[in-house]
């Protein structure tokens, strides 16, 4: 497998416009993740889904973000309209249903976005 | 992923040396902790877990130990080797409270050669 796949790896956008960001779970994983990673506020959980159907969303900021999952190979992260201070990296990670030693995220390589 | 700045402690050995990296969880039901290892310019890593049942897990040249009185775990690196340089997470949950993991600050490991 070849583990969490996040696209782009890098966006810069201008203020105001429309940001996609895109993850693919490992299959076979139940649990997906969306974290937002910054210098101040280090690594903070957005939202995260259970066989496709979100379960907390509590992190989401603002309503200008919105995530979805249309099916367990594919999750959205949407921000519109964008702003400077959303510029983070942003991290999807998926993992196995909840259980002892099955709750392992494994994180994608990340979505460096800046908003200029 | 961005190395997480300006702010995060910072602990530098020597090259050969033991690392120990603490970090202190904040709920007293979190039952389940992980390590992870973050390089620049990735994602983090799973290094090692322990459950809450347990007070020491060892791994390759990694030992987690977990004091459950004063909610504090630390993670031990053998012969701390220049391919540790990261920052460090320590993560926290409850095994039925869904698998949403709450991210300690992460410190920042220097190994000089």
């Amino acid at each position: 497998d070849a583990g969490v796949i996040q696209s782009p790896r890098h966006e810069v956008t201008e203020m105001g416009q429309e940001v996609t960001l895109r993850c693919k779970p490992i299959s076979g994983h139940d649990y997906l993740f969306w974290y937002r990673q910054t210098m101040m506020r280090g690594l903070e959980l957005l939202i995260y889904f259970n066989n496709n159907v979100p379960i907390d969303d509590s992190g989401m900021p603002e309503d200008r973000f919105s995530a979805k999952m249309p099916n367990a190979s594919f999750s959205t992260l949407k921000i519109q309209p964008s702003e400077p201070r959303d510029s983070a990296v942003y991290f999807c990670a998926s993992s196995l249903v909840a259980g002892w030693g099955n709750t392992e995220a494994f994180f994608g390589q990340g979505t460096r976005l800046t908003v200029v | 992923g961005e190395s997480v700045g300006l702010h995060l402690p910072t602990l530098s050995v020597q090259e050969g040396d033991n690392s120990i990296i603490n970090c202190a969880y904040s709920n007293s039901a979190s039952d389940y902790f992980i390590w992870y290892k973050q390089e620049s310019g990735k994602g983090p890593q799973f290094i090692i877990d322990i459950r809450s049942n347990m007070d020491k897990r060892q791994g390759q040249r990694v030992t987690v130990l977990l004091n459950k009185t004063v909610k504090h775990l630390s993670l031990q690196i053998a012969a701390t080797q220049p391919g540790d340089s990261a920052v460090y997470f320590c993560a926290e949950t409850r095994h039925n409270a869904g698998n949403m993991l709450t991210f300690g600050g992460g410190t920042r490991l220097m190994v000089k050669p």
